[in-house]
């Protein structure tokens, strides 16, 4: 079984902190992923990566910056957090050739106040 | 006009009836689409695919894609109270755009 895992499940954080949500995959997998979800807004991606040192910036990366310095971590950093910024944070990944098949994390909910 | 469109609902059905979910998409060109459904508290997961060459069927969900009218339908036959969740239409864009859910609530 593919298992992706963050590293906190729920983090409450001051207004102008950094932050740092950690997400590994045990399964090899080349492609991960960061989303946000809001109600009434879906999934939004935020960063995405398909290699080592590989980033690519999704539909909403202004405030967030990522690191993936090994394959199986893919890190989202909030460079100073704002309420605005408070959300559930989903991470993913998936193999290059299935790229559309992604597996979630169970997701870490941050609270900025 | 967004880009994935789904209806938040809730749609409600009895157990044993077909639940059908909508989901319209803006891009014409669009290829392919997925389903994923999410129960409360956890995490999206993926239960089908379609191309743009036909409809697909696996078990009791069948997922049609209506081209003309832009749109993709998930029908659950025989819905069960377990089928309870959000389901998340996405489209291929070279990344995954996800609509913002439509949540089912099947009533035994």
């Amino acid at each position: 079984d593919v298992k992706v895992t963050q590293s906190s499940r729920y983090l409450v954080k001051r207004t102008g902190e950094k932050v740092f949500l950690e997400c590994v995959q045990d399964m090899d997998h080349e492609n991960m992923f960061w989303y946000r979800q809001d109600p009434g807004l879906g999934l939004r991606l935020i960063y995405f990566s398909y290699d080592v040192k590989m980033k690519e910036k999704g539909d909403i990366p202004e405030g967030y910056s990522v690191s993936r310095e090994k394959k199986e971590r893919f890190s989202l950093i909030l460079e100073s957090a704002s309420t605005n910024q408070t959300s559930m944070y989903l991470c993913a990944s998936s193999l290059v050739e299935d790229a559309y098949e992604q597996y979630f994390g169970p997701g870490t909910r941050l609270t900025v106040t | 006009q967004k880009e994935v469109e789904q209806n938040s609902g809730p749609l409600s059905v009895p157990e044993g009836a077909i639940a059908s979910l909508n989901c319209t998409y803006s891009d014409r060109g669009s290829q392919s689409f997925f389903w994923y459904r999410q129960y409360s508290g956890k995490s999206p997961e993926l239960i089908m695919f379609i191309y743009s060459n036909g409809d697909k069927e696996d078990g009791r969900f069948t997922a049609q894609l209506n081209k003309a009218s832009q749109y993709v339908s998930l029908l659950i036959r025989d819905s069960q109270p377990s089928d309870s969740a959000t389901y998340l239409c996405a489209v291929n864009k070279g990344k995954l755009i996800f609509g913002q859910g439509t949540t089912l609530q099947v009533k035994p």
